[in-house]
């Protein structure tokens, strides 16, 4: 069945970039997500990417994605502490349906 | 509002009690979906409502769980019989037509002693 995999945790300084990595297993999934999740708060939709595209860039936050090898990251340049969070990747399921499938979510810790 | 809302915020219940969770939709958004997101997991489809269409309950694990919509407004999702692994937060996320967007609420955090 469809599955995103996601590194549970990462830790970078204040100033640095961190890069979030997904992988997922559904080649028909045709958006792909980055969701935010802050303590006790729901998730914001950060940024998408439709999967013909290879690469979106939105201010801070570009997002790369290599569709051979299902793999999609999230970069987030000069990371602030406000930055911390659970990042979730999520696909859609079929392009037709929108159920989103998400992964169980990276923690990005920034310190300072 | 602007946004999603969902109420109660925090529900803690008793095993075997029933629990209601509800929730409002952004207005003139037509789809509605429930996911439940266990600790440290992430987010596990339930139920998905468009428009008038019969609802996609094939996320539901079991059949103490079940969820109504009326029309295109608020939906409440019921929890019969509690159960110790029913707890979670439970988030709804609504978008303006099938295929959109989803946007999610605070959610509930369910807590079953």
């Amino acid at each position: 069945g469809e599955d995103v995999e996601q590194s549970p945790f990462l830790s970078v300084r204040e100033g640095d970039s961190s890069v979030i990595n997904c992988t997922y297993t559904d080649s028909s999934s045709t958006y792909l997500y980055w969701y935010k999740q802050e303590p006790g708060a729901g998730l914001q939709l950060l940024t998408y990417i439709f999967s013909n595209m290879d690469m979106k860039q939105d201010q801070r936050l570009t997002v790369l994605l290599n569709k051979k090898d299902k793999h999609l990251s999230l970069r987030i340049a000069d990371t602030q502490t406000g930055d911390s969070a659970i990042y979730f990747c999520a696909e859609t399921m079929n392009s037709g349906y929108s159920t989103l499938t998400f992964g169980k979510g990276t923690m990005l810790l920034v310190s300072p | 509002g602007a946004g999603v809302s969902q109420s109660p915020s925090n529900k803690v219940t008793e095993k075997g009690k029933d629990v209601e969770l509800r929730c409002d939709p952004i207005s003139g958004h037509t789809a509605l979906y429930w996911y439940r997101q266990r600790l440290g997991q992430g987010l596990e489809f339930l139920i998905y409502f468009q428009g008038n269409s019969a609802p996609d309950k094939s996320g539901l694990p079991s059949d103490r769980f079940s969820a109504e919509r009326t029309g295109e407004s608020v939906s409440t999702l019921t929890i019969q019989r509690t159960q110790q692994e029913d707890s979670a937060v439970y988030l709804c996320a609504s978008s303006p037509k099938r295929g959109g967007f989803q946007f999610f609420g605070p959610g509930t955090r369910l807590t079953v002693l």
